[in-house]
């Protein structure tokens, strides 16, 4: 069974540029969800989708953004980069809402922003 | 907004020792789970657990939720070098998404 699959897996930006980001889920899966990590701050929910619609969304402002297409592939787009939007993006895909019985998490895109 | 800490932030301990991870909020969760993060990886899933006050072991790892479902606890038994990464506690609840911990970097010395 075919794990979560982000790609890229590197990825550097110039600042002011965009920059979207690619999972496919778990097969069966139709909910994912991206988090950003970095050093200082851990992991943080950035927002979940479940067949195609946004259910949940966290504390990030409009320049990020995702949607999931019909076959539970998800994308992720962040545009004007800045030197803070440099992190490790995973994306996780689960069986059911909110991640309640645990999530399958990529290896991650690493963006760094120059 | 739901918070979980975690305790210690770091540990480095000798090969054969024993050691506890802790996570702690002042919120209640349907569920808990905790995650064991390599470099260059993502999380991967060690265990859910969701009813108060129970107790799931896998292998030489033990986990725990508080009888309130505010709290959580990881004890390894006689760690091993494989065991080193990040630990990392999650709480799913009234948030509408699973709520992270900060991490414990946990080093285990040969």
């Amino acid at each position: 069974k075919a794990g979560v699959t982000q790609t890229p897996r590197y990825l550097i930006k110039t600042r002011g540029q965009q920059v979207t980001l690619s999972c496919s889920p778990i097969s069966g899966h139709r909910s994912v969800s991206w988090y950003q990590q970095t050093p200082g701050q851990g992991l943080q929910f950035l927002f979940e989708y479940f067949s195609e619609t946004q259910r949940n969304k966290g504390n990030f402002p409009g320049r990020f953004s995702g949607r999931q297409f019909s076959n539970s592939r998800s994308e992720m787009n962040v545009s004007t980069l800045e030197l803070g939007d440099s992190a490790l993006y995973l994306c996780a895909s689960s069986a059911g809402h909110f991640g309640n019985y645990g999530y399958t998490f990529g290896s991650g895109t690493r963006l760094t922003v120059v | 907004t739901q918070l979980l800490e975690q305790s210690p932030q770091f540990l480095s301990i000798q090969e054969g020792e024993n050691l506890t991870v802790y996570c702690n909020s002042s919120s209640v969760f349907s569920s808990l789970q905790w995650y064991r993060q390599e470099p260059g990886e993502g999380p991967v899933l060690l265990v859910t657990v969701v009813t108060g006050g129970e107790v799931k072991k896998l292998k030489r790892l033990t986990f725990q939720f508080g009888d309130a479902r505010k709290d959580s606890s990881l004890h390894i038994t006689a760690a091993q070098p494989g065991d080193t990464g990040l630990y990392l506690c999650a709480g799913s609840g009234s948030a509408r998404q699973l709520t992270f911990g900060s991490g414990t970097q946990l080093t285990v010395l040969p």
